[in-house]
Order: C-alpha cells, then structure tokens, then sequence
C-alpha cells in the first residue's frame, strides 16, 4: 500500500543535540512537507518541497533544516539553534504544489528535549 | 492572506447525538476547502473536501459539510456521533495560486458514552 513513513516514532533528545527525522513517500508525490504540532496551535509548517533539490521555508523554519535529494526522501533535521523542539513533527505529500491538492500525512514523530 | 478559524477549542456530545463543527474562513476568491480528522498520536485522514459544484459535500465515516459562501463558513456535520468519532477535527484552506495549505487550530470533540 502507498503511504508516507515517519521514523522514529517516539525520539528523546538531550539538550544541544541536532537530531534528523526521517520521513519517506511511496505515492510518486512531487511535493513533501514538514509540520510542526503543539496543543492548541494546530499545524504550523516547517518546510516544503516542490522538486528534488529544491525547498522552501514555512513560517517556523528558524532552527530547522531540511534535504530533497530523493523524490522520496525529505529528511528534517531539528537543530540545537531550535529553542523549543519539543512537539509532535508531521511530514506530507501530495501530488503537486497546489492549495487544491489533498495532504497524505504520515503517523507522526514525537520529539522530546529532555 | 488567508486564514482559517475554529471557533471551538473543545466539544463535547453525547453518543448518538448530532454535531457540528465550525470552519470560518478568509480569503478573496473561491477557496479550496478540506476538513481533516486526526486520532491521538496520529497524522490526519482526509474526512471531505470542496472544490466547486454542489456545497453539500459528503464525506468519510458519515460527515458532510456545507460550504456557505455568503458566511465564509464551511462546517462539519454528521447526524449520530459513535465514541470511535473522539479525535481532533482540523478545517483547511487552499488557493490555486497559492502554493501552501492553511490550517485551523483544531476542534477536538469528546464523546460522553
């Protein structure tokens, strides 16, 4: 079945660590994104990606980093310059780069800074 | 720019009961509508969407939503909640022309058995 896989599910990061979340597409989507999700904040995006080599900033991109050297890979990348890493991180894709165009979304990782 | 509103943090109805969940939006042309439904610890399903056409729109697991032009609102029903129905409901806009998804902060619905 296609679908999007996030791994890991659950992840535990110490203080001044980056840490990279995978995130991998079998639906031949051109477009990727990355979601953060806090209680009562809804969706707010990261990053996104059109095509292969290429990505945008979201409205929250400071301290994040992403790659698209995959049509199916889009790998995030939490950095020690995030202040507040703490969330649940959701990836998606879709067919195009469009506002008509419906969201795959993956099961979700939750990062913890302890 | 566009923007989506729940209104509605937390709601809670009984098992059987009917619901409502409202979508205010913004946006200066025809927007892309979608309501999304989210389990605990889980990415979203799509439960429906509207593109143009007929503004009673039916969905997944029983919703419908009606787009209401003249009051921007786009709100999720579904006529008899199950318990299986408690998650977060998220409403979303899009544009042609624009190339991102906006989302709503969430609604997220507690069914008393």
């Amino acid at each position: 079945d296609g679908g999007i896989t996030q791994s890991p599910k659950y992840l535990f990061r110490k203080e001044g660590q980056n840490v990279t979340l995978s995130c991998e597409q079998n639906l031949n989507h051109d477009a990727m994104y990355w979601y953060r999700q806090d209680p009562g904040q809804g969706l707010r995006l990261i990053y996104y990606s059109q095509i292969v080599n290429d990505f945008q900033k979201g409205d929250i991109a400071e301290g994040y980093s992403v790659s698209r050297e995959k049509k199916e890979s889009f790998p995030l990348t939490v950095t020690s310059a995030q202040k507040n890493p703490t969330a649940f991180y959701l990836c998606a894709s879709s067919m195009s780069l469009s506002g008509a165009n419906v969201l795959t979304f993956g099961a979700g990782s939750r990062l913890t800074v302890l | 720019a566009q923007s989506v509103t729940q209104p509605d943090i937390h709601i809670t109805v009984s098992e059987g009961a009917s619901l409502e969940l409202r979508c205010n939006y913004s946006y200066g042309a025809t927007p892309y509508l979608f309501w999304y439904v989210q389990s605990p610890g889980q990415g979203l399903q799509l439960l429906l969407k509207y593109f143009s056409g007929d503004t009673l729109v039916q969905g997944i697991k029983g919703f419908e939503a009606e787009f209401k032009r003249s009051q921007s609102s786009f709100n999720l029903r579904k006529p008899s909640v199950h318990w299986r129905d408690a998650a977060e409901y998220f409403c979303a806009v899009g544009a042609h022309r624009d190339d991102k998804i906006i989302f709503g902060k969430g609604t997220r619905l507690h069914i008393l058995p």
